[in-house]
């Protein structure tokens, strides 16, 4: 596709509940990364994938988070057993991977509300 | 670890004014460094980047940033300011052979009319 598509673009969800968030990244991109960002704050890292293989995964904040890439494009993040805490906007982007500038291109985001 | 410091996280600058945001790093080895831009319920979009070379590096809009290596900064300037500038501004690092990008906190930019 032309860029990075997240679903659905707004989740609301009641505690307890589990969510999956979708990301299609840029067709060809071999790397896929998911981050997390709080109400005014920065996007902070949760985990990267690179094709199929989810290399680096130290950022999910519980193990009710999962993450998963069976086919190496489309990804879903998964949260079990939703938390007030867990309300964010869930960004998805992808680049080019190992060996490129790095430089990671972003979805619009899903955001994630729990009552 | 990489780190990224961004001093103030709101500014207001009036219409035609200079912009500075600020941008410090910190990292072990030298770094590639971003800045990105977000719009309200958008995404992140790039702004800039530094990877190797020319210290000085131009990026869209009008927006240009300079590596100081011994200040460890990156910061981000406009001469001069529009109103479709305003916007959340993020600086990022990135250590080669790590594919993650690290976040500052984010600036918050204001243009006055």
């Amino acid at each position: 596709g032309a860029g990075v598509s997240q679903s659905p673009r707004y989740k609301v969800a009641k505690r307890g509940q589990d969510v999956a968030l979708r990301c299609d990244p840029i067709s060809g991109h071999v790397s896929l990364f998911w981050y997390q960002q709080a109400l005014g704050q920065g996007p902070e890292f949760l985990t990267y994938f690179q094709n199929e293989a989810q290399l680096d995964k130290s950022g999910l904040p519980s193990d009710r988070f999962f993450a998963e890439r069976p086919e190496g494009s489309v990804s879903t993040l998964k949260i079990q057993r939703t938390q007030q805490e867990d309300s964010a906007v869930y960004l998805c982007a992808s680049s080019k991977g190992q060996g490129s500038t790095g430089e990671l291109f972003f979805g619009e985001g899903s955001r994630l509300t729990v009552l | 670890a990489q780190s990224v410091t961004q001093l103030g996280s709101h500014v207001s600058v009036s219409e035609g004014a200079l912009v500075l945001l600020r941008c410090n790093y910190s990292s072990s080895v030298p770094p590639y460094l971003f800045w990105y831009v977000q719009y309200p319920n958008q995404g992140l979009q790039l702004l800039l980047k530094y990877t190797t070379g020319a210290t000085l590096v131009k990026g869209i809009n009008g927006f240009e940033a300079e590596f100081k290596k011994s200040e460890t900064s990156f910061h981000l300037t406009k001469p001069s300011a529009h109103m479709s500038d305003a916007a959340e501004y993020f600086c990022a690092v990135k250590n080669f052979g790590n594919e993650k990008l690290t976040f500052g906190t984010g600036t918050r930019l204001t243009i006055i009319p």
